[in-house]
């Protein structure tokens, strides 16, 4: 079935420094892969997603990376704040039709001053 | 433009009872996706309305049930609730069928004792 494996769970690092959150999907049919940010008691936060024809995309501190032949795709932040704490998911789903993201089961960053 | 919005956005009910969450999307948004957030599930796709029709179903009993309306408004309701049902419930809209960019409302925190 569906399946999107999120590592690591937890993550801690230094301000300043870079963190990199890795997905592996399942169904070789996804072609979206966003990424959200969830506060504590907060919604979770679309910041930013690629699709499937494209192999990365840059949005300021934060990147995301796509191998849709190892079914891969990571989340990098740089220069870290501790502002960027917060549980990252990471999702698949097939467009057109379906808009269902799997989820995978999230990574808690912490940034230490 | 106001983001999605869900009420209430606390809910305390006794097993047994049944319950309807509400969710309005953002202005112009057709597709309404319904999810529940749960500490040992994490985020699981429960079902998924665009124009008035459920087009997704997640793994979820038949207790589970949605509708939408014409102006895009949903509601998800729970029959007979169960202690397991304790959860965050989502939505989110995306602006069409594709599928991209689904943002989320606060949720519905959902006790059940």
């Amino acid at each position: 079935g569906e399946n999107v494996e999120q590592h690591p769970s937890t993550l801690s690092v230094q301000e300043g420094d870079s963190a990199v959150i890795k997905c592996t999907y399942s169904d070789s049919a996804s072609n979206y892969f966003p990424w959200y940010k969830q506060e504590l008691g907060k919604r979770p936060q679309l910041i930013i997603d690629i699709r499937s024809n494209v192999g990365e995309k840059k949005d300021q501190r934060i990147a995301v990376t796509l191998n849709k032949t190892a079914k891969h795709f990571s989340l990098h932040i740089t220069e870290t704040q501790p502002e960027d704490s917060a549980v990252y998911f990471c999702a698949a789903s097939i467009t057109g039709g379906y808009n269902k993201l799997i989820f995978g089961a999230g990574t808690r960053l912490a940034v230490h001053p | 433009k106001a983001g999605v919005t869900q009420t209430p956005r606390y809910l305390i009910k006794t097993r047994g009872q049944q319950v309807t969450l509400s969710c309005s999307p953002i202005s112009g948004h057709r597709s309404v996706s319904w999810y529940q957030q749960t500490p040992g599930q994490g985020l699981q796709f429960l079902f998924e309305y665009f124009s008035e029709t459920q087009r997704n179903k997640g793994n979820f009993p038949g207790r589970f049930s949605g509708r939408q309306f014409s102006n895009s408004r949903s509601e998800m309701n729970v029959s007979t609730l169960e202690l397991g049902d304790s959860a965050l419930y989502l939505c989110a809209s995306s602006l069409d069928s594709t599928g991209y960019e689904q943002y989320f409302g606060p949720g519905t925190r959902l006790t059940v004792t």
